[in-house]
């Protein structure tokens, strides 16, 4: 069965750069997620959207923004990057918001900011 | 607010012996329950859920949690463990499917 794909798998940028993290959901999931998971912590809720519109907000610093196309992919753009921005970034799908009670994770997006 | 604790940073146990990771959770109405695992460089997999019901829940691999409302607790068993167990255990809370997670367990087998 199709799972949740996220490109690159790995990036390597240089403080102050931008970055793009692409999730490509279960095909018919409506709802995308976003979590960060730093080096030895528990993944953090970033943001999400429901057919295309931003559903919830956790905490995204202002430097990130995300948006869902009309294909229901998404993409993280990262800009100035931190240092401590470097962490494995998680997308996940599901089906109207959630209403199957499940989220699919895909295998995350390493960044590395140097 | 939502939160979740697990107590145990590093577990480590035998292969074919039990283990039990403990889970508890604050949460301000009937909460949504998950057990995900990540092993090194993977992503999460869900091994089981609970919404509403029986309180004992089965999942993949062996794995089974129950839900104690009484003690806002939500631990997760496998009665004997195999290598391929070795992995990191994050329950989480949700209702909104905004879910936050506890910090998380290592489990380790010895052979």
């Amino acid at each position: 069965a199709a799972g949740v794909i996220q490109s690159p798998r790995h990036l390597i940028k240089e403080k102050r750069e931008t970055a793009t993290l692409k999730c490509y959901p279960i095909p018919r999931h409506d709802t995308v997620y976003w979590y960060q998971q730093g080096p030895g912590q528990d993944p953090q809720f970033l943001i999400s959207f429901y057919e295309k519109m931003q559903s919830d907000k956790g905490s995204i610093p202002d430097r990130f923004s995300a948006q869902q196309f009309s294909d229901y992919h998404s993409e993280l753009n990262m800009s100035s990057l931190e240092l401590g921005d470097s962490a494995l970034y998680f997308c996940a799908s599901s089906l109207q918001q959630g209403a199957t009670g499940e989220l699919f994770f895909g295998e995350g997006s390493r960044l590395t900011v140097l | 607010a939502q939160s979740v604790t697990q107590p145990d940073i590093h577990i480590t146990v035998s292969e074919g012996a039990s283990l039990e990771l403990r889970c508890n959770y604050s949460y301000g109405a009937t909460p949504y329950l998950f057990w995900y695992v990540q092993s090194p460089g993977q992503g999460l997999q869900l091994l089981l859920k609970y919404f509403s019901g029986d309180t004992l829940v089965q999942g993949i691999k062996g794995f089974e949690a129950e839900f104690k409302r009484s003690q806002s607790s939500f631990n997760l068993r496998k009665p004997s463990v195999h290598w391929s167990d070795a992995a990191e255990y994050f329950c989480a809370v949700g209702r909104d499917y905004k879910l936050s997670f506890g910090a998380g367990t290592t489990v380790t087998v010895r052979a």
